[in-house]
């Protein structure tokens, strides 16, 4: 079945840490995108990439690196310096062309600080 | 600045019955698109419905249906003979004219269904 791989679905960070959250799609689309969610809130842009070897920022970006070395992969690292980083993360695709193409979810990683 | 409103932070309703939450926006974009997800208690979003700006007909999907009000600036989901897995967050999205990969995400709504 296609679809959108989020792993781990939980992740731990220690003080000083980065950690890189996984996002592998198996639907051959060319966008990617990252999303981060508060308790209770929407979806807010972290980054997203439009094609390999290319990405944006959102509109969180500071904190967070992202690449795009395989149109299947778009890993998501979040770094030491984004200060308060526990929230829950989702990685989603879109097929490229018209517009009325919806965004496809992964299940989602809950990261927490330690 | 281009905005969705989703004015009811939660809602009860009792099963079987229709549900309709609502969705403002704010553009002064010449065309654009409308998504809803659900999002359950597991986390993940699950596209539901589209609607065009241009389109001639409001969109419908199953039980689900949108009720666009393109002067008032509304594209309310309705969601007919309701059932208990319907509980869940839903959240309203508009994507740009300018933009054929962003969306604008609402707060969400909480919908909980009662037996």
């Amino acid at each position: 079945d296609g679809g959108i791989t989020q792993s781990p679905k939980y992740l731990f960070r220690k003080e000083g840490q980065n950690v890189t959250l996984s996002c592998e799609q198996n639907l051959n689309h060319d966008a990617m995108y990252w999303y981060r969610q508060d308790p209770g809130q929407g979806l807010r842009l972290i980054y997203y990439s439009q094609i390999v070897n290319d990405f944006q920022k959102g509109d969180i970006a500071e904190g967070y690196s992202v690449s795009r070395e395989k149109k299947e992969s778009f890993p998501l690292t979040v770094t030491s310096a984004q200060k308060n980083p526990t929230a829950f993360y989702l990685c989603a695709s879109r097929e490229d062309g018209r517009k009325n193409q919806p965004q496809h979810f992964g299940d989602g990683t809950r990261l927490s600080i330690l | 600045a281009q905005k969705i409103t989703q004015t009811q932070p939660g809602m009860f309703v009792q099963e079987k019955e229709a549900v309709t939450l609502d969705c403002t926006y704010d553009t002064s974009d010449p065309s654009y698109g409308l998504f809803w997800y659900k999002q359950p208690s597991s986390g993940e979003m699950i596209f539901l419905i589209y609607q065009g700006s241009y389109d001639q007909q409001n969109a419908t999907e199953g039980r689900y249906s949108l009720n666009f009000q393109k002067a008032r600036k509304s594209a309310n989901l309705v969601i007919s003979a309701s059932q208990l897995g319907d509980s869940a967050m839903y959240f309203c999205a508009m994507r740009p004219w300018d933009s054929n990969y962003q969306l604008i995400w609402g707060a969400g709504t909480k919908l909980i269904i009662k037996p």
